[in-house]
């Protein structure tokens, strides 16, 4: 069983730009969930995809999108970049059905620096 | 909305001291109730969660956490940390019809051999 991968790492970007991360849900799981640490924050709830629609969103301006693929892999993209949105974003997969309904399993994360 | 609170911060303690981690929450309807852990350089992971029953729910590492509903929290203990138990901790609630995930600040455990 694989578990959650994402990709960038890291990654450096200036004021104005944009950004696209990714996400790979652990296997056998159908909705991918996006969230926002600040440093010394916990994790900020940005959104959830299920079924390649979005499926709740918090607190976070329309500049944050995302897609889900029919794999169920996801794409964070964030545009028009700002230094507060420097964090580290990270991704949640989970399963709508069973035993482990929304039990979250999280990746890595991707450090974002906006300069 | 909802939102969680972990008042103790930083935490230092002495290997085989006893554990006792607060979280308080805010939410009128019923939760689901999750304890993550975050180890130096690791991503997070679950070490327990509450959903519905026992309010006193044993999780892995000897971590245990009990509901209590009348004061809405869902404190994590353990009777006896080990070195190894330093890490950040973070409690979550999820509204039991919802999707959206509370985090609280985290608290930040050390632990002196």
């Amino acid at each position: 069983e694989t578990g959650v991968t994402q990709s960038p790492t890291h990654l450096i970007k200036t004021r104005g730009q944009q950004v696209t991360l990714r996400c790979s849900s652990q296997s056998g799981h159908n909705t991918v969930s996006w969230y926002q640490q600040a440093l010394g924050q916990g994790p900020q709830f940005i959104f959830q995809y299920y079924r390649e629609e979005e499926n709740g969103r918090g607190n976070f301006p329309p500049r944050f999108s995302g897609l889900q693929f029919p794999n169920y892999s996801s794409e964070l993209n964030v545009n028009a970049l700002e230094l507060d949105d420097s964090a580290l974003y990270l991704c949640a997969s989970s399963s709508m059905y069973g035993s482990s309904y929304n039990e979250q399993f999280f990746g890595p994360g991707t450090r974002l620096t906006v300069l | 909305a909802q939102s969680v609170s972990q008042h103790n911060h930083h935490v230092i303690l002495s290997e085989a001291a006893s554990l006792e981690l607060g979280c308080n929450y805010s939410y009128g309807g019923t939760v689901n109730l999750f304890w993550y852990v975050q180890y130096p350089g690791q991503h997070l992971q679950l070490l327990l969660k509450y959903f519905s029953g026992d309010p006193l729910v044993k999780g892995i590492k000897g971590f245990e956490a009990e509901f209590i509903k009348s004061k809405f929290s869902f404190n994590l203990r353990k009777p006896s940390v080990q070195w190894s138990d330093t890490a950040e901790y973070f409690c979550a609630v999820n509204a039991n019809t919802g999707n959206q995930f509370y985090f609280g600040t985290g608290t930040s455990l050390t632990v002196i051999p």
